[in-house]
């Protein structure tokens, strides 16, 4: 069965520090990883997938099979940051097994 | 494109009383979620239609929940009898294609429902 873990549900930091959104999954699969976002009064949106290895917002997040984790990283976190982080779970047979974890609520201290 | 539509956006009921969410996807989206967001248990997929079809509905909780999706732009959840427990937001979301590999999907608003 598919699992993901986010360990925090509430982070706080001050504006310019780093910011490390954890996140761990099991599954017995291929994972696929994304994270999604909900900012306040606005819909739940994806934010970036590990397949893309893109950079959204000045975040990113890197896959590591061997600790079976995808970590959400931003080097310095700005205030327009806060909001609620959902780490995703997918399987790459196209099939439609998606887990999210249960949230990180991110805080931004000016 | 206005994005997935869910109504109401807030329903205050009585305990006891029938509810029902409506959502509208995303024009051409083949699959539907419905989504339960709450503090304990976070998101939590009730069901999932594909062309219409209920594919996965094990994670509706009980008898007391159902959902249905007549026609390509319209889907209902209802729960009846209503209980203070079923107190969350539900969410609509829409997705073109299987998720698994994409993980896009799109949400509604939601629907955040209080049983009193």
């Amino acid at each position: 069965a598919q699992r993901v873990t986010q360990p925090e549900k509430l982070l706080s930091v001050f504006k310019g520090a780093p910011v490390e959104l954890k996140c761990n999954y099991s599954y017995s699969g291929s994972p696929e990883l994304f994270w999604y976002v909900q900012y306040s009064r606005q819909r739940l949106q994806l934010l970036l997938r590990h397949i893309s290895r893109e950079s959204i917002k000045g975040f990113t997040a890197d896959l590591n099979k061997g600790e079976t984790s995808f970590h959400l990283k931003k080097p310095f976190a700005q205030e327009e940051d806060s909001a609620m982080y959902y780490c995703a779970l997918g399987d790459d047979n196209y099939g439609q097994n998606f887990v999210f974890g249960p949230g990180t609520r991110l805080s931004v201290l000016p | 494109d206005a994005g997935v539509i869910q109504s109401p956006r807030h329903e205050v009921t009585e305990m006891g009383q029938e509810v029902t969410l409506r959502c509208k996807p995303i024009s051409g989206h083949d699959y539907l979620f419905w989504y339960r967001q709450t503090m304990m248990r976070g998101l939590e997929l009730l069901i999932y239609f594909n062309n219409n079809v209920p594919i996965d509905d094990s994670g509706m909780p009980e008898d007391r929940f159902s959902a249905k999706m007549p026609n390509a732009s319209f889907s209902t959840l209802k729960i009846q009898p209503s209980e203070p427990r079923d107190s969350a937001v539900y969410f609509c979301a829409s997705s073109p294609r299987p998720t698994g590999v994409t993980g896009e999907l799109f949400f509604g608003e939601g629907s955040r429902l209080t049983v009193l």
